[in-house]
C-alpha cells in the first residue's frame, strides 16, 4: 500500500526557471516530511525537510510547502540549475524511525 | 571522514546462493536501515535496527536476514528464498530519535542474479 505518492515520474524544465515537484500522502499520522535527491548509482542525499507544525520551509533555492488538509507537499527549486538534474524522492514519517518513500520524480534541467 | 560505506558496489550471484552485503558507518548513529530500490519504485524498507543486538522487519523482509552485533555494522544477507533479488540495495543510518530523524545513505550495492 503506497502511502506516499509522486504522480509525476518525470519533469523537464529550462535552466533558470522554477521546478515544482509534487507529493501526496494518505496517512494522516505522518508528521515529518523530507525530500531527498539521488544521482544514478549513488545513495540519496538529504535535501530539505518540514515538520507538520509548519507550512513552509526554505533553504536557499529550495522551498518545501506543506498543505496538511490536502495531504500534499511540494518542493520548489528556484532557479533550476543543470546540477539539479537528478531523481527526487519525497519521504514521510510518524513518530518512529521508519520513512515511507514515494516512487521518485526524475528532473531534467535543459540548458 | 564520517560516513556510510557499502561493499561491494556491484555483486553477481548465481541462483540458489546466499550473499551478504556489507554496511559500515562511523557516524556513531544508533539506528541503521536496509532498503531496496527497483526501477520505477521508491525505496522499500527491508529491515531496521534501533540498537545493537536488536532489529525489526520492514515491509519486505521475506528472503532476507540481518545481524547487528556491533553499533557500526549492519550486514544484510540475501538468501536463496528471496524470489527476485536483483535490485539496488541501500543502507542508511540515523541518530536515535523520533520525529525529524534524518537518515544518511550509503552509495548502494547493485546485486544481479545470473
Amino acid at each position: 500500500d503506497q502511502q506516499v505518492k509522486q504522480n509525476s515520474p518525470s519533469l523537464s524544465v529550462q535552466e533558470g526557471r522554477i521546478s515544482i515537484l509534487n507529493c501526496d500522502y494518505t496517512n494522516s499520522m505522518f508528521d515529518y516530511f523530507l525530500w531527498y535527491k539521488k544521482y544514478p548509482a549513488e545513495g540519496p542525499t538529504f535535501l530539505i525537510s518540514i515538520s507538520s507544525i509548519k507550512d513552509k520551509n526554505e533553504d536557499g533555492r529550495f522551498t518545501v510547502f506543506l498543505n496538511k488538509s490536502a495531504k500534499h507537499l511540494s518542493l520548489h527549486i528556484v532557479p533550476s540549475q543543470p546540477g539539479d538534474s537528478a531523481v527526487y524522492f519525497c519521504a514521510a514519517s510518524r513518530d518512529d524511525y521508519k520513512l515511507s518513500f514515494g516512487a521518485g520524480t526524475t528532473v531534467t534541467v535543459r540548458a | 571522514d564520517g560516513g556510510i560505506t557499502q561493499s561491494p558496489k556491484y555483486l553477481f550471484r548465481k541462483e540458489g546462493q546466499n550473499v551478504t552485503l556489507s554496511c559500515e558507518q562511523n557516524l556513531n548513529h544508533d539506528a541503521m536501515y536496509w532498503y531496496r530500490q527497483d526501477p520505477g519504485q521508491g525505496l522499500r524498507l527491508i529491515y531496521y535496527s534501533q540498537i545493537v543486538n536488536d532489529f525489526q522487519k520492514g515491509d519486505i523482509a521475506e528472503g532476507y536476514s540481518v545481524s547487528r552485533e556491533k553499533k557500526e555494522s549492519f550486514p544484510l544477507t540475501v538468501t536463496s528464498a528471496q524470489k527476485n533479488p536483483t535490485a539496488f540495495y541501500l543502507c542508511a543510518s540515523s541518530l536515535l530519535a523520533g520525529v525529524g530523524n534524518e537518515q544518511f545513505f550509503g552509495p548502494g550495492t547493485r546485486l544481479t542474479v545470473l
